[in-house]
This record gives C-alpha cells, structure tokens and sequence, in this order.
C-alpha cells in the first residue's frame, strides 16, 4: 500500500498568513493527488485534483503543487472560513490512501 | 443539485450485519463510479470500496470478503453490505461519487455512524 505522510499534523496561524502544508508518497504517484478540506460535522470537500488543478468553486488563494512523491498545498492569504483539517490522497493505485491530515488552527 | 444521502447506520453487536444505503440524487449512480470511505478518530479516513459504473467492485484488503459494495440503478442508491463486524469497524462512513474516470471524489454524503459494540 501507498503510505501518504503529511506534515505537519497541525499549524497554528493568523488571518492573512500563507500556510504551506506537504505530502509525501511512499512511492511515486506521478501527479495522482488529490486535496479535501474538512470542517468538524461536514464530509471532505475536494480542493485540488491531479496535484494542481483547482475543483471548481474553490478559491483561487488555495493552489497546489508537485510530482512523483512530494506535494504542497499553499493558502495564499488565510481566511477566517479555512480553519479546517486538510487531508491529501493518493489517486494513483488501490488501495486507495489518505494522509493523516493537517489541522489548521487560529 | 447533486445530494449523496447515507442512512443505515447503527448499534451493532460484534458478529452482526448491516447494510447501508446511500442514495443519489442530481445524477445517476449508474453513470458514475462510486465510492465508500469511512472515518475514524484513529485511523483517519479509509477506502472501503469502490463500485465503477460498469459494476465491477473493489475493496479494501483488510475487509477480506465481508463486505460487499452494490446498487440499484432503478432506486439511484448505492449500498454497502456488511457481515461479520467488528470492533474495528465502528466508524462514520461516508458514499462518495468519483470525478469521472478518476480516482479522487467530488462529492460526498453526510455520513452515517456505524457501532459495532456488545
């Protein structure tokens, strides 16, 4: 199985900040990564897909980047609305896997 | 609009049965490949199973046969049966429908809670 390790497991920033969280692949994926951001009592909301390209809706402030088995998810400018925990997950080949997430905090 | 609604979940004693139900609606489960992911505090978030819309299934290894992922084209719902739970099982499980032809997933359920606990 593919093993997904994100650091770091929590941030603690400020409105206005540019977060940077990161996920490596246990191997390579190509650009077969996906990001959710999860909000307590709400299911996963798609972010990002195949590394960098944004689902539609989301906000322009969220980008991503990467290949092979390092990859970045970057809020440019942190909302009030983004304190959230973000997940990333592998695309490549099943299992399936998500990493352990990232929680961000005010 | 496309709405994922899962219902099934419950208090189960160790050995039981369960099936969950997870029905659509804003488009059709037939067209598109969909997905069972649960939750725990724990273990975080987990593939269970997928179902392409061809009606071929996948599962999770560690599932070993006990469950079995299926749906009812005329009943837009997808189901998730499960025997022989476990302790381990106890988790919010969420249906989700994959982007098309990939392997990431756009939308998602609310979830439904699922005790497995004597």
């Amino acid at each position: 199985d593919i093993q997904m390790t994100q650091s770091p497991s929590s941030v603690s920033a400020s409105v206005g900040d540019r977060v940077t969280i990161t996920c490596r692949a246990s191997q390579g994926i190509y650009s077969w990564l996906a990001w959710y951001q999860q909000k307590p009592g709400t299911a996963p909301n798609l972010l990002i897909y195949e590394a960098s390209s944004l689902q539609d809706g989301v906000p322009s402030r969220f980008s991503g980047s990467g290949s092979g088995r390092d990859f970045t998810l970057t809020i440019s400018s942190l909302q009030p609305e983004d304190f959230a925990t973000y997940y990333c997950q592998q695309a490549d080949s099943f299992p399936l896997t998500f990493g352990g997430g990232t929680k961000v905090e005010i | 609009e496309v709405q994922l609604v899962e219902t099934g979940g419950g208090l189960i004693q160790p050995g039981g049965s369960l099936r969950l139900s997870c029905a659509a609606s804003g488009f059709s489960v037939s067209d598109n490949d969909m997905t069972w992911v649960r939750q725990t505090p724990g273990k975080g978030l987990e593939w269970v199973s997928l179902l392409y819309r061809r009606g071929t299934p996948k599962y999770a290894d560690s599932l070993k046969g006990r469950f079995t992922i299926s749906r009812d084209d005329s009943k837009n719902t997808l189901y998730l049966e499960m025997n022989g739970l476990r302790a381990e099982d106890t988790a919010l499980y969420y249906c989700a429908r994959h982007q098309v032809g990939k392997h990431q997933f756009d939308y998602w359920g609310q979830g439904t809670l699922v005790t497995v606990s004597s």
